[in-house]
C-alpha cells in the first residue's frame, strides 16, 4: 500500500507569516490533490495537480509538484487565521483517494 | 446540482451494540462511493469502497462491512461494536469513469463506543 507522509505534522504559526507543508511519497504519483478541513466537517478539494514540475495558485496559496512526482508543496503567504485547518494531500486514480497524514494548521491572530 | 447526505452527525453506543451509518447522494448516477474512518487530527484511512451496486472492495480487515443496495446509497455496519471503531466517518462520492476529479464528502458521523 502506498503511503503518503506529511510534514509537518502540526504547526503554530503568527498571522502574517510564511508556511510550506509537504507531502512525500517512495512511489511516482499520477497526479495528486490538496485538501483542506475544518473541525467537524468533510475535506473540501483545494488543487489537482498532474504535470511534473506544475504548479498552481489559488489566492496566497502555492502548489508545486515535484519534477519527478514524488512530493509536492504547499506554500501559504501572509497567513490568516481564515487558514486554519488540517491540510490533506490525496493520490488519486480513476476510483480510489489515497490519504495522507495531515497536517494540522493554526494561525494566531 | 449534487449534495451528499450522511446520518447522523453523532452517535453513542455500546461496546457490542449493532451500527448502521447511511449515506445517500443525490444529483447525480452510477456514483463511485466510499467510507473513511478519521482518527483525531489526523489522515482519512480508505474503509470500503464501491464502483457500483453490489461491488464493495474492503481495504483494510476489520469489524466493519459495507454495503451498496441502490445506486446511490451506501450503508457501513457492524454487527457488534469495540471500542476501537470510535471515531470520525466519512462518506464520499466521486463521479465514475473520470480521473483526477475531486472527492465529494458529507458532513460525517463521529461514533464514540462506550
Amino acid at each position: 500500500t502506498q503511503l503518503l507522509e506529511q510534514s509537518p505534522q502540526f504547526l503554530s504559526i503568527q498571522e502574517g507569516e510564511n508556511l510550506t507543508v509537504y507531502c512525500n511519497s517512495s512511489s511516482v504519483f499520477s497526479s495528486l490533490q490538496w485538501y483542506r478541513q475544518e473541525p467537524g466537517e468533510g475535506p473540501v478539494l483545494l488543487v489537482t495537480v498532474v504535470t511534473g514540475g506544475e504548479v498552481k495558485k489559488l489566492k496566497r496559496l502555492t502548489f508545486q509538484f515535484g519534477d519527478a512526482r514524488k512530493d509536492s508543496s504547499l506554500h501559504i503567504t501572509a497567513a490568516q487565521p481564515g487558514d486554519t485547518g488540517l491540510y490533506l494531500c490525496s493520490l488519486t486514480g480513476t476510483y480510489k483517494y489515497i490519504f495522507g497524514t495531515g497536517t494540522r494548521l493554526k494561525v494566531l491572530a | 446540482s449534487q449534495t451528499i447526505h450522511q446520518w447522523p452527525a453523532t452517535l453513542v453506543q455500546p461496546v457490542g451494540s449493532p451500527l448502521s451509518l447511511e449515506c445517500t447522494v443525490e444529483g447525480t448516477s452510477n456514483p463511485n462511493l466510499y467510507w473513511y474512518r478519521q482518527a483525531a487530527g489526523r489522515g482519512l484511512q480508505l474503509l470500503f469502497y464501491s464502483v457500483g451496486i453490489g461491488q464493495i472492495s474492503s481495504e483494510v480487515p476489520q469489524n466493519l462491512s459495507a454495503s451498496r443496495p441502490q445506486d446511490r446509497q451506501f450503508i457501513l455496519s457492524s454487527k457488534k461494536l469495540l471500542l476501537s471503531d470510535s471515531g470520525f466517518y466519512l462518506c464520499a462520492w466521486s463521479p465514475s469513469g473520470r480521473k483526477n476529479t475531486e472527492a465529494f464528502f458529507g458532513q460525517g458521523t463521529r461514533l464514540t463506543v462506550v
